[in-house]
């Protein structure tokens, strides 16, 4: 079974629908992300969550929230989607930069993705 | 803050000649730097990671890098190329409490 999963994997919607993107992992991780992936613009942090009390936002933050129900899952909604968000979203997790006393390197462990379609 | 820039969005070569992918990067601190490989319609997979225990850093299915701190530089090489090494490769940079930072990304074509 995969680490990191997400659901949907493929969505079409139309503008001004709320649309809300779900991602779990297995691996024990503290730290998740939420990237959207854009064609020569690499990947761009939209959101991210150190425990599941700590959400931060990332360099695109908006028009996108997020919900840290658990360690295991994070989500992403578009309140009111548009159709410059159509994009592939992923998910990633990391383990924390001190753990179990040693020091990690932050590897991020990804999702599938999620192709979303604002029509 | 850190930053990485891959340049060429675009390379192409055939089977079997040399690979090399590049990326530089931009830090106020000794940088972790990191290789990750998209395949089509898949996420991102580890390639290889620097995390300063040698400048020579080897990874999955005999790719490797050299960290080079005068040039900057953090390239992507591998000896031979096979057609199954088409793909999209992304250079990152761990930035400020563990977050990464990834280039614009480089598609990999490789011609029979």
């Amino acid at each position: 079974d995969a680490d990191v999963t997400q659901t949907p994997r493929n969505r079409i919607t139309k503008t001004g629908k709320r649309i809300m993107l779900e991602c779990s992992q297995t691996k024990g991780h503290d730290r998740m992300y939420w990237y959207r992936q854009d064609p020569g613009l690499g990947l761009r942090l939209i959101y991210y969550s150190f425990d599941v009390k700590d959400i931060n936002k990332g360099e695109i933050s908006d028009g996108y929230s997020v919900s840290r129900q658990a360690q295991a899952k994070f989500s992403l909604s578009l309140e009111s989607a548009i159709p410059n968000q159509t994009a592939l979203y992923f998910c990633a997790t990391s383990a924390p930069s001190v753990d179990g006393g040693r020091r990690q390197n932050n590897e991020q462990f990804f999702g599938p993705g999620t192709r979303l379609t604002v029509l | 803050a850190q930053s990485v820039t891959q340049l060429g969005s675009h390379v192409s070569v055939s089977e079997g000649a040399l690979v090399l992918l590049r990326c530089n990067y931009s830090s106020s601190v000794p940088p972790y730097l990191f290789w990750y490989v998209q395949y089509p319609n898949q996420g991102l997979q580890l390639l290889l990671k620097y995390t300063s225990a040698a400048t020579l850093v080897k990874g999955i299915n005999d790719f490797e890098a050299e960290f080079k701190k005068s040039e900057t530089s953090f390239h992507l090489t591998k000896p031979s190329a096979h057609m199954s090494d088409a793909a999209e490769y992304f250079c990152a940079v761990r930035t400020s409490y563990g977050k990464l930072t990834f280039g614009q990304g480089t598609i990999l074509t490789v011609h029979p």
